[in-house]
């Protein structure tokens, strides 16, 4: 049973350029969230998807967005990429309704570096 | 806003010795409480929750009470190993448990044989 799967796992974008990364969530979840971890900080809470809908969005900018396909996996989409961006990107996946519906799993994460 | 707040790291340790990271919440109503474990190049796992007042996490040794009146859940464990180095983040979900996980800073462990 594969867990939460991400990729690319390293990314080195320049100022001004866009990204798109993916993943590919637990099989049987429909819920795909996404998280910023800086170095050193926390999880930031950015968006989640459900139902191909972004239903959740936290503090985070426009140039951030998302998109959830028929196959429950996601993409997150940084436009305009800045200096501060650089981030590991975790996606975190959970089954809306399920009897452990709190429990997210967490895929590796996606290492962006901004130059 | 809901905030988690823990005890600045890192942590080092011998090998059997105690273990205690504080964590305190901010939240309104009944938030659900967790434990996340992130060892060196992987994701974030679940280590232990709870979902109301006076409950008690455990797993792999590690426990966690749901202390509402000091708004509290503190990681402690009574002999860690050298496997257990690790960052570990206290986070909590508002009531219900199915909305944005809030996270703490972390605390690194480093345990020493």
């Amino acid at each position: 049973d594969a867990g939460v799967t991400q990729s690319p796992t390293h990314l080195i974008k320049t100022r001004g350029q866009q990204v798109t990364l993916r993943c590919s969530p637990k099989s049987g979840h429909d819920t795909v969230s996404w998280y910023q971890q800086a170095l050193g900080q926390g999880p930031q809470f950015i968006f989640q998807y459900y139902e191909e809908e972004e239903r959740q969005r936290g503090n985070f900018p426009d140039r951030f967005s998302g998109h959830q396909f028929p196959n429950y996996s996601s993409e997150l989409n940084v436009n305009a990429l800045l200096l501060g961006d650089s981030a590991l990107y975790l996606c975190a996946s959970r089954l809306t309704g399920g009897a452990d519906s709190y429990e997210q799993y967490f895929g590796p994460g996606t290492r962006l570096t901004v130059t | 806003g809901n905030s988690v707040t823990q005890m600045e790291g890192p942590v080092t340790l011998s090998e059997e010795a105690f273990l205690t990271i504080n964590c305190t919440y901010t939240a309104t109503g009944y938030p659900s409480l967790f434990w996340y474990v992130q060892y060196p190049g992987e994701g974030l796992q679940l280590l232990l929750k709870a979902t109301k007042a006076d409950d008690k996490g455990s797993n792999k040794g590690f426990e966690a009470t749901y202390r509402k009146e000091t708004t509290s859940f503190h990681l402690e464990k009574g002999s860690v190993q050298v496997s257990d180095s690790a960052v570990y983040f206290c986070a909590l979900t508002s009531q219900g448990g199915s909305e944005k996980l809030v996270f703490g800073k972390g605390t690194k462990l480093t345990v020493n044989p």
